[in-house]
């Protein structure tokens, strides 16, 4: 059966680096995000993507944030300069319908 | 807005025994989707089963029933004859009607499941 998939699954970086969290989809998927959960805390949305651009982000998703699906199979969350409250896991997720919310493994960030 | 509540941080429930989670949602659409994930200590996020707003049975998926009651809106997971691996956070979402817009989940706090041998 087909998974949703991520790279890396874990990301040390430095405050002020820029990082690029990647994501493959299933090939079927039409309508791509990304969520985020901070330690201990629930799960946030932050953006979601469909037919090549951002159909709805959240407060959390400002400019330091952006999202791309380059070569039509990668999609991937780009943080320009990495904060210390950036750290968390991010989950990308992918789905066909409305019943679809199929997630990555996730990708665990660190920024020290 | 739509909102989601887990008022169970945490839950012990004896191996083989049947265990309800709690969640009730708030919104005033009329056409929503329920869902259920199960993250395991390694940080996953496991999809359970969905439920339809319209849908006028409660879905099952092997060991997990989603007791959906909407006029209270709630709609509890039902893990029946739990087992050591269901052991982990369980997070009840909502995601609003579908359209091309966003389809983005909510999601509740949590609810921590041990299951004791």
């Amino acid at each position: 059966e087909p998974e949703v998939t991520q790279t890396p699954s874990h990301q040390v970086t430095q405050m002020g680096q820029e990082v690029i969290l990647r994501c493959v989809p299933i090939s079927n998927h039409l309508y791509f995000y990304w969520y985020r959960q901070i330690l201990g805390q629930k799960v946030e949305f932050l953006v979601s993507f469909y037919n090549n651009e951002i159909s709805e982000k959240s407060e959390i998703f400002d400019d330091q944030f952006s999202v791309e699906r380059p070569d039509g199979s990668n999609f991937t969350l780009k943080i320009r300069s990495t904060k210390l409250e950036d750290s968390a896991m991010y989950f990308c997720a992918g789905g066909v319908l409305a019943v679809d919310g199929y997630f990555g493994p996730g990708t665990r960030l660190t920024v020290t | 807005a739509q909102k989601i509540t887990q008022t169970q941080p945490g839950m012990f429930v004896q191996e083989k025994e049947a265990v309800t989670l709690d969640c009730t949602y708030d919104t005033s659409d009329q056409s929503y989707g329920l869902f259920w994930y199960k993250q395991p200590s390694s940080g996953e996020m496991i999809f359970l089963i969905y439920q339809g707003s319209y849908d006028e049975q409660n879905a099952t998926e092997g060991r997990y029933s989603l007791n959906f009651q909407k006029a209270r809106k709630s709609a509890n997971l039902v893990i029946s004859a739990s087992q050591l691996g269901d052991s982990a956070m369980y997070f009840c979402a909502m995601r609003p009607p579908y359209n091309n817009a966003g389809n983005m989940l909510t999601f509740g706090g949590g609810t921590r499941l041990m299951v004791k041998p």
